[in-house]
């Protein structure tokens, strides 16, 4: 089945400092790819929709220049949160579908646990 | 715009009886709707989906799920529930008229705890 690896699992950074998640689609071509964010015993919250080789298209209130998210490759798609602040700690996950296959569901990477200090 | 509602932020049932997890959902046009289960500090795990046909879908680890128009529901069922199955879970719409384009809309959650 559709595997989609996310790094780090776990990241612990400095308040000001620059973290990149990676979310990897290992089995399949990830046309799409979507990067949520998720708070304590809340529901996940998506930040932005990326489309291999485009821009991406951010939420609502979602700060594009805070939360950079890039999607060179059909497998690749990185998040990089900018000068990070304790407020920025959360639970980060990606989501990827390949063409046409939104219908089949969307595999979600297992997560990275972001915490600034 | 596409809504999903659980209302229930915790069911608890004791580990052999039925679990029910109750979804409702507001699309404008025909749901695509999905289950997904979540352990602490994990990703979301696929359990099962309803597209068309059977309004019963069965997934995986036992569960299954019933779709009903009138009533637009999807609940989450499994007939004997194990204490392994203590966990987060999701309900998710996508609205196929594309107004929200391929965005999943999740639900609040429901944590589910399986007591032996």
């Amino acid at each position: 089945g559709a595997v989609v690896s996310q790094h780090p699992s776990r990241v612990i950074c400095k308040s000001g400092t620059s973290v990149k998640i990676e979310c990897r689609s290992l089995d399949f071509q990830a046309t799409t790819m979507f990067w949520y964010r998720q708070f304590p015993k809340q529901s996940l919250m998506l930040m932005a929709t990326s489309n291999e080789g485009s821009k991406a298209t951010y939420e609502q209130g979602v700060e594009k220049d805070k939360f950079l998210i890039n999607h060179a490759s059909l497998t690749l798609s990185t998040l990089t949160v900018t000068s990070a602040h304790p407020e920025d700690s959360s639970f980060y996950i990606c989501s990827a579908t390949p063409r046409g296959g939104f219908n089949y569901g969307y595999t979600f990477g297992s997560g990275t646990r972001l915490t600034v200090v | 715009a596409q809504s999903v509602a659980q209302p229930e932020d915790q069911v608890n049932v004791a580990e052999g009886n039925p679990l029910t997890v109750k979804c409702t959902y507001s699309v404008s046009g025909n749901p695509y709707l999905f289950w997904y289960v979540q352990y602490p500090n994990r990703g979301l795990q696929f359990l099962l989906k309803y597209i068309t046909g059977d309004n019963l879908v069965k997934g995986s680890y036992g569960f299954e799920a019933e779709f009903n128009k009138s009533q637009t529901s999807f609940h989450l069922k499994k007939p004997s529930a194990l204490v392994s199955d203590s966990a987060l879970y999701f309900c998710a719409v996508r609205d196929l008229t594309g107004a929200a384009g391929n965005k999943l809309t999740f639900g609040g959650g429901t944590r589910v705890l399986v007591k032996p």
